[in-house]
This record gives structure tokens, sequence and C-alpha cells, in this order.
């Protein structure tokens, strides 16, 4: 079994929609909960980090751990056309050799 | 502030030579993991590096080794090449010492390595 699961997509949406990317992972230990955004021929860069459970929110994206049922989410509101990209969820904990598992990336175009 | 350097940032090999490749850290960081991103997948862990030792490593054969330098830079040196090994090689700084960190990683663009 996978430490972390992430539909792939293509996930197609309208300028102005709400997207709505989850991952679920096996391990309840896992602590760290993190999105990230790559763009094609880029590196990851940080989007949204989280600590144990609950919800956190930055501008038009909001994170959600629920760690009863193992999932996480990412919530893009209003999303825009520069929002196209691949967006990777990551799990980690301080016992699992420093290293973070990462989903396979869910790829998102925001139609204009 | 500099972000993470990595070069190359493309290499052709031919199966069984050997490749290295670099990376320099944010300015300030003190710890590099090397991951590796097959087409269409996620990233996968291959080692970390903190204060020159490694301080973790992911599910990869011993023919994958690194370095990391005094200023922080680091190394990732793949011997006997694989046509597997094709992937997208990327460099990621931060500040964990042996703690997972706090703030993630600062990812460089990547060394897309293509074996043939």
């Amino acid at each position: 079994q996978k430490e972390v699961e992430q539909d792939p997509g293509p996930l197609s949406v309208p300028e102005g929609a709400i997207v709505s990317l989850n991952c679920t992972y096996s391990n309840s230990a896992f602590q760290y909960f993190m999105w990230y955004r790559q763009y094609s021929r880029k590196g990851p860069e940080l989007l949204m980090y989280t600590y144990s459970s609950g919800n956190k929110e930055d501008g038009r994206f909001t994170a959600q751990v629920d760690k009863s049922s193992k999932y996480i989410s990412l919530f893009i509101r209003d999303s825009q056309p520069s929002d196209s990209a691949t967006y990777l969820c990551a799990v980690g904990d301080s016992n699992t050799g420093n290293q973070f598992y990462f989903g396979t990336g869910t790829s998102l175009t925001v139609i204009p | 502030e500099t972000g993470v350097t990595q070069s190359p940032t493309h290499l052709i090999k031919t199966r069984g030579q050997q490749v290295t490749l670099r990376c320099s850290s944010q300015s300030g960081h003190n710890t590099v993991s090397w991951y590796q991103q097959a087409l269409g997948q996620g990233p996968q862990f291959i080692f970390q590096y903190y204060r020159e030792e490694e301080n973790g490593r992911g599910n990869f054969p011993p023919r994958f080794s690194g370095l990391q330098f005094p200023n922080y830079s680091s190394e990732l040196n793949v011997n006997a090449l694989e046509l597997d090994d094709s992937a997208l090689y990327l460099c990621a700084s931060s500040l964990a010492g042996r703690v997972l960190a706090h703030y993630g990683y600062t990812f460089g663009s990547g060394t897309r390595l293509t074996v043939v």
C-alpha cells in the first residue's frame, strides 16, 4: 500500500470555479501535511503546510486535514488561469527518516 | 536571498555510464534532500544530507550516492545507469536537522536525466 494516494486527474475547470483536490494517506503517524504546486519543467513550490489536523487558510487557498479518515484536501477559490499546474500532496513524520511521501500529483487546468 | 540551483538542467547518458548532478542550497539552509521524479509520478525520496552526513535514505540501491560539502552544496552520483533512471532529479534544501522541517522544502528546478 502506498503511503499517499492522489487522483491524477486531469481536472479542467472554468475560471472562477472552486477547485477541490484530495489525497488519502495510510499511516496514522503522519503529522506533517503539505501541498506543493509544480509548473511544467519546474520544481515543486510549497503552497500550504499544516501540522497535525485542522484547517489553514492563505488567500484563495484552504488546506484541510481530517486525521480520523486520513484525508487531506486543498481548496482553491476563484480559480485563475495562473493556477493551472500540477498539485502534489505530501505527508511526513519525524519518525520516518526525515523524508516526505508525495502523491502522484493532480493536473489542473483553469480555462479562461 | 538566492534559491536552490541545480546543474546541469538537462543531461543525456548511455546505459552503464556514471553521472554527477549538483545542487547549491538556498542561503542559510543546512540540509539537502534529493528526490527522483519519474514522468507522471510524484517525487520519491532518495536521501538527505545534514552537516555532510547522510541523514536518511529511501528505497534506492547503493549505486545512488551523495555528498554534502561544508558550504551545504551537494552532489548526487549515480553509477551503472539504467534506462529506468531516466527522470527529473530534484534537490531540496531546508533548515531541518534530524527533526523533520516545519518549513517544508525549497526545491530547485531539477535536472532532467535521460538514459539511452
